[in-house]
């Protein structure tokens, strides 16, 4: 069963867009919803994460908005560089994180020059 | 501070063999968590130990273990392997506060034939 479901599978995008990646969840225990990013051979990296009391979190160039009523939240990349090029996770987690991450299937993201 | 350190790196085993993997927690890290990441799949949680004690586990089989030493270095075994296992296997360590995360390894390779 399919927790958190995450789209697009794949995007590519040119130097300076901003590409969208959405998740959904079912499960309305989860309070913790973080982004990680994964380049080959490593391991995911923490992004940057959201609790559902607020509706937008930016750091740097990255922003989860959060819509709690809808059960979705979505990562933007502003001014995306060739160096965001790598597969994105979005991840739900009940206890505020201290809880085992359920992890969406992933976004490859192809930033072209 | 040193991060999450995961060995070995690659491994081949065969079919119903037994197969070890080591994880070294980062430094001020009390919990510990295993994930199994098929090849284009996001993570998927095995189990989390926390003090030496497992406090949770995913939808994995017993054949599936675990330890965590007093040094929260960490164990994950798997016992009869089979062809499914093959995968990216993740250690994860976090010091119990949600705002960092947890911090991921780059992983071990396991490949059974």
């Amino acid at each position: 069963q399919q927790q958190v479901k995450q789209s697009p599978q794949s995007l590519i995008v040119q130097k300076g867009g901003i590409p969208i990646i959405n998740c959904a969840y079912e499960n309305t225990a989860f309070d913790y919803f973080p982004w990680y990013q994964q380049f080959p051979g490593k391991g995911p990296a923490l992004l940057i994460a959201i609790r559902p009391d607020v509706s937008e979190k930016k750091e740097g160039r990255f922003t989860i908005s959060f819509n709690k009523s809808a059960k979705q939240f979505s990562l933007h990349i502003m001014d995306s560089q060739p160096g965001d090029s790598a597969t994105y996770f979005c991840a739900a987690s009940k206890d505020t994180g201290r809880r085992a991450l359920t992890f969406g299937s992933g976004t490859r993201l192809q930033v072209q020059p | 501070e040193t991060g999450v350190t995961q060995s070995p790196t690659h491994l081949i085993k065969t079919r119903g063999q037994q197969v070890t993997l080591r994880c070294s927690s980062q430094s001020g890290h009390n919990t510990v968590s295993w994930y199994q990441q098929a090849l284009g799949q996001g993570p998927q949680f095995i189990f989390q130990y926390y003090r030496e004690e497992e406090n949770g586990r995913g939808n994995f089989p017993p054949r599936f273990s675990g330890l965590q030493f007093p040094n929260y270095s960490s164990e994950l075994n798997v016992n009869a392997l089979e062809l499914d296992d093959s995968a990216l296997y993740l250690c994860a360590s976090s010091n119990g506060q949600a705002v960092y995360g947890y911090t991921f390894g780059s992983g071990t390779r396991l490949t059974v034939v």
